[in-house]
């Protein structure tokens, strides 16, 4: 199969950074992209990594290593509004297939 | 990326009956995917809907309780047949736009079954 892991749950605290890690098996990887999720609201979309190292985009970060089938998603400057799930998924066939983690719910504490 | 409108948002539906949900884009994309999302959990893939002919569909999920139709590039329906409790879940269309390297998503239709 092509399971993919992230944490259930992490909380955190307004102001502090958090890192979800992700990993998933490489055989047919194509890309990676990150989604937050609000509860109630369809996924939006936050990054998408192809190439080994670090996306900058704001507050949010994502980095991805292919040989070790790893990457993780950091957001710096935590706010309450960033309290949602974010998803890792991966593209396994160039856009034919792709396959979600289970998320991780992040919970910003004040 | 491109932008989707989907339909009903959310719907009550009674047991035996089918609901069919609509999906519109505002470009032509390159695949259109369709999602359940049940409470809690993470997105599983019911099929992909192939323009002009039958939908692939994922492990677990058929045609007949799922028919998918895609008649172009920009427009998709998903029916829930002969619904039953289990059926109560949010569903969401999806569309891959290779040029843009983005899934994009619907705002989603949470059905609830009685």
């Amino acid at each position: 199969g092509q399971n993919i892991d992230q944490p259930t749950e992490m909380t955190a605290t307004e102001g502090a950074i958090v890192q979800i890690n992700c990993t998933y098996q490489t055989s047919g990887f194509n890309g990676l992209f990150w989604y937050q999720q609000h509860a109630g609201e369809a996924p939006t979309f936050l990054s998408y990594n192809v190439l080994d190292g670090l996306e900058e985009k704001g507050r949010f970060s994502s980095f991805l290593s292919r040989s070790k089938g790893y990457s993780y998603l950091l957001l710096k400057e935590l706010q309450m509004k960033d309290s949602a799930s974010y998803l890792c998924a991966v593209d396994y066939n160039y856009g034919q297939n792709f396959v979600f983690g289970p998320g991780t719910r992040l919970s910003v504490l004040p | 990326s491109a932008v989707i409108s989907q339909k009903p948002s959310r719907d009550i539906c009674q047991r035996g009956t089918s609901l069919t949900i609509q999906c519109q884009v505002d470009s032509q994309v390159t695949m259109m995917f369709w999602y359940r999302q049940q409470p809690g959990q993470s997105l599983t893939l019911i099929a992909t809907a192939n323009q002009g002919s039958e939908a692939t569909y994922e492990s677990g999920f058929v045609i007949d309780k799922f028919p998918i139709s895609r008649p172009n590039l920009t427009f998709s329906t998903l029916t829930v047949s002969n619904m039953s409790p289990e059926d109560s879940s949010i569903y969401l269309c999806s569309a891959w736009s290779a040029g843009a390297n983005v899934l994009t998503f619907g705002a989603g239709s949470r059905l609830t079954v009685l």
